[in-house]
C-alpha cells in the first residue's frame, strides 16, 4: 500500500461528458502528479501541483484541468470526453517539489469512454 | 526536449537467469535521482530501485542492481536469478515528468 488513494477505480462514461478523478496523497507529501497511460503505452505526464500551486505542466489538453486543495488532495477534471481519452489515470505524490524525488503511486483510475 | 530512451521494447529471460534492461537519458541537472519502476499486469506502479546521481556506488536491492554511468547518462537495470513474478513492464525515470516508453519483460519457466 503506497498510501496514495485514488477514486474512482473504474469509470465508464459517454463521449461529451465530464468526469472528475480524485487523489489523496500520502500523509506529509506536498506534491501531486497526474499521468495518463493509454493501452500498452508509457506514462504521459500531465501536471504537477506542489502545496496548492501548479508547479509543472506536461502534455495536458485544454479540456483537462486540475487543482490541489488546501488539504492537499487533488482533482483532475476531464471534460468534453472523447474516445481517445480512455486510459488509466495515475496520481502520484512525493514529499518535495523537485521532480527528482521518489514517487508513490496510487492504483489508478481506469476511464472508459463509450 | 529532454529524452529518456529504453531501446528494448521487449525482452525475454529464462527463469533463474540474468537479464539487463537498458536506459539512456539526458538531463541538465547536476544533482538528481534515477528510478526504475515495475508495472505488473495489475497495472500498479511499483518502485524497484533508485540511484542517487552523486553516488558512485551502484544501487542494489536484493536481486536488482543498476549499472549507472553518469558521464554516458546510462542507467541499466540488472535482474539476477529471474523469477516468474518479475514479468512486467519496466520503466526508467530520471525525473518525475519523464518516463521511458518501457520494456516488457517476459520470464520463461
Amino acid at each position: 500500500d503506497s498510501g496514495v488513494t485514488q477514486t474512482p477505480k473504474h469509470l465508464i462514461t459517454a463521449t461529451g461528458q465530464r468526469v472528475t478523478l480524485r487523489c489523496s496523497p500520502r500523509s506529509g507529501d506536498l506534491s501531486v502528479y497526474w499521468y495518463q497511460q493509454s493501452l500498452d503505452q508509457g506514462l504521459q505526464f500531465l501536471i504537477q501541483y506542489y502545496n496548492g500551486e501548479e508547479r509543472a505542466k506536461g502534455n495536458i489538453l485544454e479540456r483537462f484541468s486540475a487543482q490541489q486543495f488546501p488539504d492537499l488532495h487533488s482533482e483532475l477534471n476531464l471534460s468534453s470526453l472523447e474516445l481517445g481519452d480512455s486510459a488509466l489515470y495515475f496520481c502520484a505524490s512525493s514529499v518535495g517539489g523537485r521532480a527528482t524525488g521518489e514517487l508513490f503511486f496510487g492504483e489508478g483510475s481506469r476511464l472508459t469512454v463509450l | 526536449a529532454q529524452t529518456v530512451t529504453q531501446s528494448q521494447p521487449e525482452m525475454s529471460v529464462q527463469e533463474a537467469e540474468t537479464v539487463t534492461l537498458s536506459c539512456t537519458y539526458d538531463t541538465s541537472e547536476s544533482d538528481y535521482y534515477l528510478f526504475w519502476y515495475k508495472q505488473p499486469p495489475s497495472r500498479q506502479m511499483i518502485l524497484v530501485i533508485r540511484q542517487e546521481a552523486y553516488k558512485q556506488q551502484n544501487a542494489t536491492e536484493n536481486r536488482f542492481s543498476v549499472n549507472f554511468q553518469k558521464a554516458a547518462k546510462s542507467f541499466s537495470l540488472k535482474i539476477s536469478d529471474s523469477q516468474l513474478g518479475d514479468a512486467a513492464m519496466y520503466f526508467c525515470a530520471p525525473q518525475a515528468m519523464r518516463f521511458g516508453a518501457g520494456t516488457r519483460l517476459t520470464v520463461k519457466p
